[in-house]
């Protein structure tokens, strides 16, 4: 069964601190993986698409990487403004759907 | 640039009434979804429509229709609701079915 699991659920890290968000996958062939943040209320925002193991993107203090069975959201020197739930989300190969992972909520301390 | 507007953006509704959340996009794209969040469980996908025109199922389904009027808009309708139906809804759109979704701000919907 298609899978996405994020790790951890949770994680406070003073502004600063630099850590990794990590989002584990189980599908049988990867067509994407999305990186989406959402903060209280509001709809998630696109960050980051990756589509093949070795790939990076980054913008600024957020970059995102690849492997055959994990991503990895890497947050440099974090703000205040960087608190947030960061999504993950898989496309398998052989269908549109995405599938989500419930999220890592992110608390940066000034 | 308004992006994906969802109305309404709170509902309080009874057991076995009807409703219907309104979604529009003007960023010209030609896929759009429905989607519930609810704490612990992710995102979930209702329905999508790939574009205009067509429509499909998604995850979970039941309890809910669609319709997409134009490329703009895509409605979902909840024929009799039920308690299990308290949720918050977004609406996205993408410019295709592989590319990063936009979403709106959804709507959080009790039913009691």
């Amino acid at each position: 069964e298609d899978q996405v699991t994020q790790s951890p659920e949770a994680l406070r890290l003073q502004e600063g601190e630099s850590s990794s968000l990590n989002c584990s996958y189980t599908v049988s062939g990867l067509r994407g993986l999305f990186w989406y943040r959402q903060d209280p209320g509001k709809g998630p925002e696109f960050l980051f698409t990756l589509y093949s193991a070795g790939e990076e993107k980054e913008k600024e203090r957020l970059k995102a990487t690849l492997t055959k069975k994990e991503s990895f959201l890497h947050i440099t020197a974090p703000k205040p403004e960087d608190s947030a739930t960061y999504l993950c989300a898989v496309q398998a190969s052989g269908t549109y759907k995405y599938i989500f992972g419930t999220g890592t909520r992110l608390k940066v301390l000034a | 640039n308004a992006g994906v507007t969802q109305t309404p953006k709170f509902q309080v509704l009874k057991t076995g009434q009807s409703m219907t959340l309104q979604c529009a996009q003007d960023m010209n794209h030609n896929s759009m979804y429905w989607y519930r969040q609810d704490p612990g469980m992710g995102l979930r996908l209702i329905y999508y429509s790939a574009s205009e025109g067509t429509t499909d199922k998604g995850e979970v389904p039941n309890g809910y229709n669609v319709s997409r009027l134009n490329k703009r808009e895509f409605s979902l309708r909840l024929e009799s609701a039920a308690p299990s139906q308290t949720s918050v809804y977004f609406c996205a759109s993408s410019e295709a079915l592989s590319y990063g979704y936009t979403f709106g701000s959804g709507t959080r919907l009790t039913v009691v």
